[in-house]
């Protein structure tokens, strides 16, 4: 069955420049959620889209931005990167949520910032 | 907002019963979600309750009285496959997003 993809896996960058971690969400589910997830914590809400449109806005920074293309994947943009940013980034996607309380996350993005 | 809160840690024995505990504050309510996550990896969802009672999915079993804002997940005869951070989760906001407790960490030793 198809999962979550997301990429890349693993990510290296310098403070102050940018990165960009792609998702694409299991084929007909109708929402996408972007998850941050520090060393021993609980993966923080970032932004979520139902059906394209943003949906819910979580703990996400201003520098941060994230949008959903028409072929449904999407994107998560970080600007001028912090150590702080160092982190696990999932991707997950849903149909039915709330009724079904079940998110698919695909594998997640290592991000290092230097 | 959303607060849920779970132990941080527990620690069991191969084949003994553990129980994870969670209770919940939140604006509205729609559900409990518990998900299993493995050092460095994604978390997988293990169940869901949706009205009181109990549910059952082979070794695993969760709990919900929202009378109470409380649930809990009960792990049977426990495997040392079973040692990971468990995580109770609640649909918040407009249902878009899912909020998730602080995690408990548990270790199965032989």
């Amino acid at each position: 069955a198809a999962g979550v993809i997301q990429s890349p896996r693993h990510l290296i960058k310098e403070k102050r420049e940018t990165a960009t971690l792609k998702c694409y969400p299991i084929p007909r589910h109708d929402t996408v959620y972007w998850y941050q997830q520090g060393p021993g914590q609980d993966p923080q809400f970032l932004i979520s889209f139902y059906e394209k449109m943003q949906s819910d806005k979580g703990s996400i920074p201003d520098r941060f931005s994230a949008q959903q293309f028409s072929d449904y994947h999407s994107e998560l943009n970080m600007s001028s990167l912090e150590l702080g940013d160092s982190a696990l980034y999932f991707c997950a996607s849903s149909l039915g949520l709330p009724n079904t309380g079940e998110l698919f996350f695909g594998e997640g993005s290592r991000l290092t910032v230097l | 907002g959303q607060s849920l809160e779970q132990p941080s840690e527990v620690t069991a024995v191969e084949g003994a019963i553990v129980q994870i505990n969670c209770t919940y504050q939140t604006s509205g309510f729609y559900g409990l979600s518990w998900y299993q996550q493995h050092d460095g990896g994604a978390p997988t969802f293990l169940s869901y309750n949706g009205l009181d009672g109990l549910e059952e999915t082979g070794r695993f079993s969760s709990f919900l009285s929202r009378s109470d804002s409380y649930g809990y997940l009960l792990l049977q005869e426990l495997q040392m496959k079973d040692s990971a951070s468990y995580f109770c989760a609640v649909p918040s906001g407009s249902a878009r997003q899912l909020t998730f407790g602080s995690g408990t960490q548990l270790t199965v030793l032989p």
